[in-house]
């Protein structure tokens, strides 16, 4: 079935550094690639998508490029931010959503 | 924007009692969905539903039911909670289709003493 694997966390970075949170994930056909975000106390909120190969997602600085020939949808940013802490998600859509295990998020001042 | 409400942020109940939790949208979707989240597992599908008075096992069923009688609300249902089930339970909703993403509500936590 679908899959979606994430690197382990938690990350922690300070204030500016540069963000890569890798994601692969196991799909038949052509699924749609998601990064949702969960802040602190709060559910999730979708941060990105792409909906087909060489697609880029941006927002709020954030970006991830769907590749089909390496099934990855890494999420980067160039300089993050104390409020960027968080768990980030990423979630494909095929035959069924599936979400990946989560990646916790902390950056210091 | 689409809100998806859950009824309660936080909840404490004992072991062996039922347990409902309800979930409400806003904006006619067809798509409710159910999950916990736990550390370390992410989130697991407990239960979805496609319509009214529809309803498909996800992942994690066991222990659980679901009740869709309107299409704005999906409820779950803890037959006889155990203390296995403390968790954060999160419901989500979305429109048919690859393009559009589910939307989540705030999460209950939910602690079975």
């Amino acid at each position: 079935g679908d899959s979606v694997t994430q690197m382990e966390g938690p990350v922690t970075l300070s204030e500016e550094a540069f963000l890569t949170i890798n994601c692969t994930y196991t799909a038949t056909g052509y699924p749609s690639l998601f990064w949702y975000v969960q802040y602190p106390g709060e559910g999730l909120q979708l941060l990105l998508k792409a909906t087909k190969a060489d697609d880029k997602g941006s927002n709020k600085g954030f970006e991830a490029t769907y590749r089909k020939e390496t099934t990855s949808f890494h999420l980067e940013k160039g300089s993050v931010q104390v409020s960027d802490s968080a768990v980030y998600f990423c979630a494909l859509e095929g035959q069924n959503f599936v979400f990946g295990p989560g990646t916790r998020l902390s950056v210091l001042p | 924007d689409v809100k998806v409400t859950q009824s309660s942020r936080y909840l404490v109940k004992r072991t062996g009692e039922k347990v409902f939790l309800e979930c409400v949208q806003d904006m006619d979707h067809e798509n409710m969905f159910w999950y916990r989240q736990d550390p370390g597992l992410g989130l697991r599908l407990i239960y979805f539903s496609y319509d009214v008075k529809m309803k498909e096992k996800g992942d994690i069923p066991e222990g659980y039911s679901v009740s869709r009688e309107k299409k704005e609300r999906f409820s779950l249902i803890l037959e006889s909670a155990s203390t296995n089930q403390t968790s954060m339970y999160l419901c989500a909703s979305s429109l048919p289709g690859g393009e559009l993403p589910q939307h989540f509500g705030d999460g209950t936590r939910l602690s079975i003493l």
